[in-house]
């Protein structure tokens, strides 16, 4: 297992078009976590999912956005009616409970463009 | 809610020096961990160096170290001997037992030769 991986890694869209982003952990990790990232800024917290279970939603994940896991494995964030304040990087980031750490391991980020 | 600050946008210093960036955080939890992040351009975030609130002793990793100062909710992060290839954007991060995380802004090092 090589790392978290996402797909697709760039996205031009039009507004108003829907997009789904995949996000693959590393293999043995129970929780997954999405973050958004614009320009200059850091990483802001979306959600998060305890194997399939989603735990946590922040204020910024709007009712256009959904996220699922069901598996508890691979990650699907999709985006409804794309805005262009959606344009920004989104990171997916994994790790393992119960290590006493929690330590984060991030993917290279999908980055949208809404036109 | 927690909130971290990074009070420094930019920094430079030149190749095999020291420097030292800074980061703030506010929250009510007593058991958390703080995290520094490394972001070089166009690349994906990587751990530079974690520490644990429990933990007094400060972490230190090769060239990286932190002072963590609890009560005063202090966590800065010192580079030694500063190489090209640590330019990057670093983000301080407080995470939760649960593990969602909150990042301060970041702070933009160039490391000049």
């Amino acid at each position: 297992d090589t790392g978290v991986s996402q797909n697709p890694r760039h996205k031009i869209t039009k507004r108003g078009q829907n997009v789904t982003f995949r996000c693959d952990p590393i293999s043995e990790h129970n929780r997954l976590y999405w973050y958004r990232q614009t320009l200059g800024q850091g990483p802001e917290f979306l959600t998060y999912f305890q194997n399939e279970a989603q735990l946590e939603k922040s204020r910024l994940l709007s009712d256009r956005f959904s996220a699922e896991r069901p598996k508890g494995s691979f990650s699907t964030l999709e985006i409804q009616r794309t805005e262009q304040g959606d344009s920004a990087m989104y990171l997916c980031a994994s790790s393992l409970s119960g290590t006493g750490t929690n330590e984060q391991f991030f993917g290279p980020g999908t980055r949208l463009t809404v036109l | 809610a927690q909130t971290v600050t990074q009070s420094q946008p930019e920094m430079s210093v030149q190749e095999a020096e020291t420097v030292t960036l800074s980061c703030t955080y506010d929250t009510s939890e007593n058991n958390y961990y703080l995290f520094w992040y490394k972001q070089p351009p166009s690349r994906q975030m990587i751990l530079v160096i974690r520490q644990e609130a429990y933990k007094q002793q400060n972490a230190t990793e090769n060239r990286f170290s932190v002072n963590f100062q609890k009560a005063a909710k202090s966590f800065s992060l010192k580079i030694s001997d500063s190489q090209l290839g640590d330019t990057a954007m670093y983000f301080c991060a407080f995470t939760t037992n649960a593990g969602k995380s909150t990042f301060g802004d970041g702070t933009t090092l160039t490391v000049k030769p």
